[in-house]
């Protein structure tokens, strides 16, 4: 089965430092891959995502992930954070199951904490 | 216009109550999805339908029934509440299936007393 792990919980970091979220998944078919961001009481929304092509993918709000398939991994990357982008992060992978359909996992989430 | 829409937004009822949660979505997505949030954020898939077709139906209790009346609607139905189904139910659409990403709704926090 399909498994998606973030591997921390918790991420605390000080505005304008850098931060990155790691996402690894288990799949080694062809897979599809998506980083969604929860702000408090709201539901997910799509922050970026990998369905094909160049393997770097960007947000508009300045943060990027790389699909390494070598090391099927996604990770989040953003250079230099805001206190607005504390939130909840989570990882998303789709591959195809038997019987044909993408079914989606997400890993457990990244709680990210930005300091003044 | 919102496009994923979810009613009610807040649901308190007592252990061994039915309720109803709503969704729509006016995006002409052809997949709609319900996840259930625990308290520490855990997200998990519960079901999905594609063309009103049920196409996921993850390990949920059978007193959990999804209908989906038309392509734009998709509503979990709930027997005999229990304390543990206290959490935050979010309704899903997407396009081409888990191949594009997912609109989701605001979410229905459900407490069960």
């Amino acid at each position: 089965a399909q498994s998606v792990t973030q591997l921390d919980s918790q991420v605390p970091v000080f505005e304008e430092a850098p931060v990155e979220l790691r996402c690894n998944y288990s799949s080694s078919v062809s897979v599809y891959l998506f980083w969604y961001v929860q702000y408090p009481n709201q539901g997910l929304q799509l922050l970026l995502k990998y369905l094909s092509g160049s393997t770097l993918v960007e947000s508009i709000n300045g943060f990027e992930a790389e699909f390494n398939k070598s090391q099927t991994s996604f990770h989040l990357r953003k250079p230099s954070v805001h206190i607005s982008d504390t939130a909840e992060y989570f990882c998303a992978v789709s591959d195809k199951r038997t019987g044909g359909s993408y079914i989606p996992t997400f890993g457990r989430g990244t709680s990210l904490i930005v300091h003044p | 216009d919102t496009a994923v829409s979810q009613t009610p937004k807040y649901l308190v009822t007592q252990m061994g109550n039915d309720k109803s949660i709503k969704c729509e979505q006016n995006l002409g997505h052809d997949t709609m999805y319900w996840y259930k949030q625990d308290s520490k954020k855990f997200l998990k898939i519960m079901f999905s339908y594609n063309n009103k077709e049920l196409i996921i139906n993850e390990t949920v209790p059978n007193r959990f029934s999804p209908k989906s009346p038309d392509k734009a609607h998709l509503n979990l139905h709930i027997n005999s509440l229990e304390l543990g189904d206290s959490a935050v139910y979010f309704c899903a659409s997407s396009h081409r299936q888990g191949r594009n990403e997912q609109f989701f709704g605001p979410g229905t926090r459900l407490t069960v007393l």
